[in-house]
């Protein structure tokens, strides 16, 4: 049963243009969205967050939007480039009580940005 | 700045072993959690140290096993190895207070092969 579910392995986008990934969730728990990018042989990289109170973050090229009533979030890149060519997490996390949240991540969407 | 250091990073054990993998924390973190990523899936949540104690576990036997550290450094040890264990582990070390608003630091990762 995947909580957060990110339907497409994977992405190709000209460079200059700009990139959209999408990530849909079930859990209504949800409290708190990240975005994650990962290059081979390193671990995950934070990306930018978005708190389920808001529908819209912007971090430079980076904006995530979150619509809770389709339970879908969609990470904007624009423009993209070359360098930009990862895979990436989206992540969502819940309180799980004691003072701590888990994080749930789908299983990622393999971004090519073609020069 | 030192970010969050994994060790070994690559290791293969044979089925039935037990191993033990280490992880320090990003200077200031003193909260670790532990992942595994399968090939082609997201990292999925093991469980997590605050205070030396485990706070929160994720989906996993008891095969599966950690310990924190006064210096808030971390153990992830893994006994009767099977083949299905083989993949990535990584540790995300975080400030308690500040879990979400800048993410998890990752470290690079311990690749297992079970063979």
């Amino acid at each position: 049963d995947q909580q957060v579910k990110q339907n497409s392995p994977s992405l190709s986008v000209q460079e200059g243009r700009i990139s959209i990934l999408n990530c849909d969730y079930t859990n209504s728990m949800f409290d708190y969205f990240l975005w994650y990018k990962k290059y081979p042989a390193e671990g995950p990289t934070f990306l930018i967050s978005i708190s389920s109170i808001k529908d819209k973050n912007e971090d430079g090229r980076f904006t995530v939007f979150l619509n809770k009533s389709a339970k879908h979030l969609s990470l904007h890149i624009v423009p993209s480039q070359p360098g930009d060519s990862a895979v990436y997490f989206c992540a969502a996390s819940a309180y799980s009580g004691a003072g701590s949240y888990q994080l749930t991540f789908g299983k990622g969407t393999k971004l090519s940005v073609i020069p | 700045d030192a970010g969050v250091t994994q060790s070994p990073t690559h290791l293969i054990k044979t089925r039935g072993q037990q191993v033990t993998l280490r992880c320090s924390p990003k200077s200031g973190h003193d909260t670790v959690s532990w992942y595994q990523q399968a090939l082609g899936q997201g990292p999925q949540f093991i469980f997590q140290y605050y205070e030396e104690e485990e706070r929160q576990r994720g989906n996993f036997p008891d095969r599966f096993s950690g310990h924190q550290f006064p210096n808030y450094s971390s153990e992830l040890n893994v006994n009767a190895l099977l083949l299905g264990d083989s993949a990535l582990y990584l540790c995300a070390s975080n400030l308690r207070d500040r879990e979400m608003a800048g993410g998890y630091t990752f470290g690079s990762g311990t690749r297992l092969t079970v063979v």
